[in-house]
């Protein structure tokens, strides 16, 4: 399974931008990159996905690097309910598209 | 977003009995279907991958005769928890997404098992 190297934790100031960066080196041809965040004690919550083009949707941009080893997820005004624990992961559609959960980042946001 | 519903969201259970997970994608059809489990301050581990009609995919170290797997329609599948022990506590996860390349997974909201 293709592996994303996230921080482990990011803070930010309420209605400010946010920038979550994530890595992955070893990403294919076929691996999407999807992002998803968990609230405590919830099943994750969709954010976004992509495969090469930069990708916008109501809750997030996601800006994907020319080569694709590295995406950037924004969050263009950061609420308090953003705080979450936010997941990049590839999904390899070859893969039966399963999604395989790093670490992720603790986003924290102070009001 | 569609939505993926889970039952129970919380079963406490005494040891040595089973325990029945329902996930239910309720509007759309879930080709596809997965299980997690996640312990506390940890990330979500994959279990096992269920196909509509087919036998579900279990991950290494997950045993298949322990968490049985059944995904007999579109709609449902259950994970089924059998002789529960204390260190199978842990909060279940359901996923499920459509047919085709690039569709997104939608998760359900989990259960927490506790067996006492």
């Amino acid at each position: 399974d293709a592996k994303t190297t996230q921080p482990n934790s990011m803070e930010s100031n309420e209605e400010e931008p946010v920038h979550l960066p994530c890595n992955h080196s070893t990403i294919s041809g076929t691996d999407y990159i999807h992002w998803y965040r968990q609230l405590p004690s919830q099943g994750p919550e969709y954010v976004i996905h992509g495969l090469t083009s930069n990708v916008n949707n109501r809750m997030a941009s996601l800006a994907i690097a020319e080569d694709r080893k590295s995406s950037t997820l924004i969050l263009h005004r950061a609420t308090l309910r953003d705080a979450a624990v936010y997941y990049c992961i590839l999904r390899d559609e070859n893969q039966g598209g399963k999604l395989i959960f790093g670490q992720g980042t603790e986003l924290s946001v102070k009001p | 977003g569609a939505v993926v519903s889970q039952h129970p969201s919380w079963v406490i259970c005494k040891s040595g009995t089973s325990v029945k997970i329902e996930c239910r994608s309720l509007d759309f059809q879930a080709t596809t279907m997965f299980w997690y489990r996640q312990f506390p301050k940890q990330s979500l581990m994959l279990m096992a991958t269920s196909n509509e009609g087919s036998k579900a995919t279990y991950e290494q170290g997950v045993e298949k005769d322990k968490f049985l797997i059944n995904h007999a329609s579109l709609t449902l599948s259950t994970l089924t928890v059998t002789s529960a022990h204390p260190e199978d506590s842990s909060f279940y996860i359901c996923s499920a997404r459509g047919a085709g390349g690039g569709t997104e997974a939608f998760f359900g909201q989990g259960t927490r098992l506790t067996v006492v």
